[in-house]
């Protein structure tokens, strides 16, 4: 069945570097990948969206890779920000039961220290 | 921007309580979620509706019933709480989506904290 990893524990980072997020997944092509921002207590919030003929997407800071050889995608923050603090959740789609489901990882937290 | 309201932020029961949970959506969306997120096991699906009246079964969706009277209303049931009910509810809700190809980018609601005592 479709599976997709997120690192569990938090990335700790100092305030200025570059955060890098991980997202694997297995059993599953995947037609796109959305990056949604959660903070505590709220909802996720859509981010960023990248298809799977697209190698690399970008928005201000933010950088999204996809690499389909090795089921792979890629979330990096640049000059992170103690605001940029929260978990991050990647999701595929179409989901497991059709498309018009996400399947969503764990998440990662994210911690930028100043 | 889309507006997904949820009816309570916190909300504490007792076990064998029939429990609802709210959720109205402003943007018109034909596919309203609910999901519940546990620590370390992410948001998994509890139930999907794609339409008024019609619903179907996600990953967990035992223990629970859902209502879709109006399109921009989803309420989740708790038909008889548990402790192991106990957990933060998300409903979300998106456009329809008309192939593999389309976007299903979810709204998300800011959830509420469910205590089952």
């Amino acid at each position: 069945s479709q599976k997709i990893e997120q690192n569990s524990e938090a990335l700790n980072i100092q305030e200025g570097k570059t955060a890098t997020l991980t997202c694997n997944y297995t059993n599953y092509s995947p037609a796109y990948l959305q990056w949604y921002r959660q903070d505590p207590g709220r909802g996720p919030v859509f981010l960023l969206l990248i298809r799977e003929n697209e190698k690399e997407k970008r928005k201000e800071r933010l950088k999204v890779t996809f690499d389909t050889t090795l089921k792979q995608s890629l979330f990096h923050i640049t000059a992170s920000q103690p605001a940029d603090s929260a978990t991050y959740l990647c999701a595929l789609g179409p989901g497991s039961g059709g498309y018009q489901k996400v399947t969503f990882g764990t998440g990662t937290k994210l911690q930028v220290i100043p | 921007d889309v507006k997904v309201t949820q009816s309570s932020r916190y909300l504490v029961k007792r076990t064998g309580e029939k429990v609802f949970l709210e959720c109205v959506q402003d943007m018109d969306h034909e596919n309203m979620f609910w999901y519940r997120q546990d620590p370390g096991l992410g948001l998994r699906l509890i139930y999907f509706s794609y339409d008024v009246k019609m619903k179907e079964k996600g990953d967990i969706p035992e223990g629970y019933s859902v209502s879709r009277e109006k399109k921009e209303r989803f309420s989740l049931i708790l038909e008889s709480a548990s402790t192991n009910q106990t957990s933060m509810y998300l409903c979300a809700s998106s456009l329809w989506v008309r192939s593999d190809r389309d976007l299903n980018l979810q709204h998300f609601g800011d959830g509420t904290r469910l205590s089952i005592l």
